[in-house]
């Protein structure tokens, strides 16, 4: 079973260009989440998905940030314009139905290491 | 005070030895509990998962949770130098409304196995 996928896995840019980061969780996971590792700080959650629709976003640091899920499959992030503290590692995860019991247990991608010159 | 702390290390330990590592957590909501190995430069790797007060043993590896001091712990027995990473503990509330699932992580204890 392939795991979470994560694309690109390395993103340069500057600040005030744009740039989407995307995800494909596990196939049938309904659950989708992202996270951000800013240097020096613990992991922290933006948001998530139960398949297409936003269930808690209330990670997201502002309104440059915008995630989609068309269709319930893959997800963007979408970071427009890009500021120098938005650099770090970008992890999505995702996890099953929420009532198939083992639900919680998260899979991780290999992450996005956005850095914003 | 971080919702959820962990001893930052780093913790070393000789081959063989048990390495302990500890977690505490200050919402009492949560109730799911995860600890993840991250090597560096790859993304974390879940190892245990925990939900109820007491002991689960995978392995190696055993998790200790005890919601009433709101403490989790892994234990890894027989410590070998392929566990050297920095270990995650994480908190979720799986109760009804819109945070549930959400990962509270801490910042994380790295530890060191040397052979």
């Amino acid at each position: 079973e392939a795991g979470v996928t994560q694309f690109p896995s390395h993103s340069v840019i500057e600040k005030g260009q744009t740039v989407t980061l995307r995800c494909d969780p596990i196939s049938g996971h309904d659950n989708l989440y992202w996270y951000r590792r800013v240097m020096g700080k613990e992991i922290k959650f933006l948001l998530h998905f139960v398949k297409e629709s936003k269930q808690d976003e209330s990670g997201m640091p502002n309104n440059r940030f915008l995630a989609e899920r068309t269709g319930g499959t893959y997800s963007t992030l979408k970071v427009q314009p890009a500021e120098l503290e938005d650099s770090g590692v970008y992890f999505c995860a995702s996890s099953q139905d929420p009532h198939s019991g083992m639900s919680h247990e998260q899979f991780f991608g290999p992450g996005t290491r956005l850095t914003v010159l | 005070q971080k919702e959820v702390e962990q001893n930052s290390g780093p913790l070393s330990v000789p081959e063989g030895a048990i390495a302990s590592l500890n977690c505490t957590y200050s919402d009492r909501v949560s109730q799911s509990f995860f600890w993840y190995r991250q090597y560096s430069g790859k993304s974390p790797e879940l190892i245990m998962s925990i939900y109820s007060n007491g002991d689960k043993e995978d392995g190696r590896f055993t998790a200790q949770l005890n919601k009433a001091s709101q403490y989790v712990s892994l234990l890894i027995r027989d410590s070998q130098p392929s566990d050297s990473a920095t270990y995650l503990c994480a908190a979720s509330s799986n109760a009804g409304g819109t945070s549930y699932g959400k990962l509270t992580f801490g910042q994380g204890t790295i530890l060191t196995v040397h052979p």
